[in-house]
């Protein structure tokens, strides 16, 4: 089961909006309503932004959304501020006997 | 508060074994399923392995499975992986992570995260 494919990076200004893309397969991303967002800090452990393509748990700002077309998801973060310069990964369910599988990562620079 | 700690990290050499712990607290820990993430230096995340909430299910990535075992002990809030035949490919820094429903299902999320255990596989 490959990694799903995320930009190694992304930047933007104070308040600009950004979007990162998760592309997999009609196995993974394409095949499922669950895919998942997560924030990691350095040096802290990760943090979930997003669950079930678009949900935003309890305190997560909504300045993250999400949203899924064919075989690709994308996070995406509005209003783009200091604290939200860090590492962001995407998983999907595969349905396979590595039952989920995580995204190649991506970091946003804050400019 | 929702808490999970791990412990059990080190340096192994090849071939040799660790068994990581991960202590939950502020949850009923035997009403959810658990996972194993681990993160080798600079890299990006993957995911190991789950137990169902009673243990009964487990589930593994193709890159541990026949050598890695995980277990629950829900009596002890306690999460554990048994890592077998260590190669230098898993030193990584091994996290525990909740899911949010007590079986394995196609909608699991992981949170909250542990602080995460370091494993260093070296001679």
């Amino acid at each position: 089961q490959s990694a799903l494919t995320q930009p190694a990076s992304v930047s933007g200004s104070p308040g600009q909006s950004i979007t990162i893309s998760c592309t997999g397969t009609s196995s993974d991303v394409g095949g499922y309503k669950y895919v998942s967002w997560y924030q990691q800090h350095p040096g802290k452990a990760p943090k979930l932004v997003i669950y079930e393509v678009s949900l935003r748990p309890s305190g997560v700002s909504n300045r993250f959304s999400g949203s899924k077309s064919g075989n690709t998801a994308s996070l995406t973060i509005s209003g783009l501020q200091a604290e939200d310069e860090a590492d962001y990964y995407c998983t999907s369910y595969t349905g396979s006997s590595t039952l989920y599988v995580f995204g190649t990562g991506t970091k946003v620079t804050v400019l | 508060q929702l808490q999970l700690v791990e412990s059990g990290g080190g340096v192994a050499q090849p071939g040799r074994s660790l068994r990581l712990s991960c202590v939950a607290s502020g949850f009923s820990f035997s009403a959810y399923t658990m996972h194993w993430v681990r993160q080798a230096p600079g890299k990006g995340l993957e995911w190991v392995s789950v137990t169902s909430s009673d243990g009964s299910n487990k589930y593994y990535a193709d890159s541990v499975k026949g050598r890695f075992t995980i277990s629950r002990d829900n009596s002890k809030n306690t999460l554990y992986l048994q890592m077998n035949s260590l190669r230098r490919e898993d030193t990584a820094v091994y996290y525990c992570a909740r899911d949010h429903a007590p079986s394995i299902t196609p909608q699991s999320f992981f949170a909250p995260w542990g602080q995460g255990t370091l494993v260093i596989v070296s001679s």
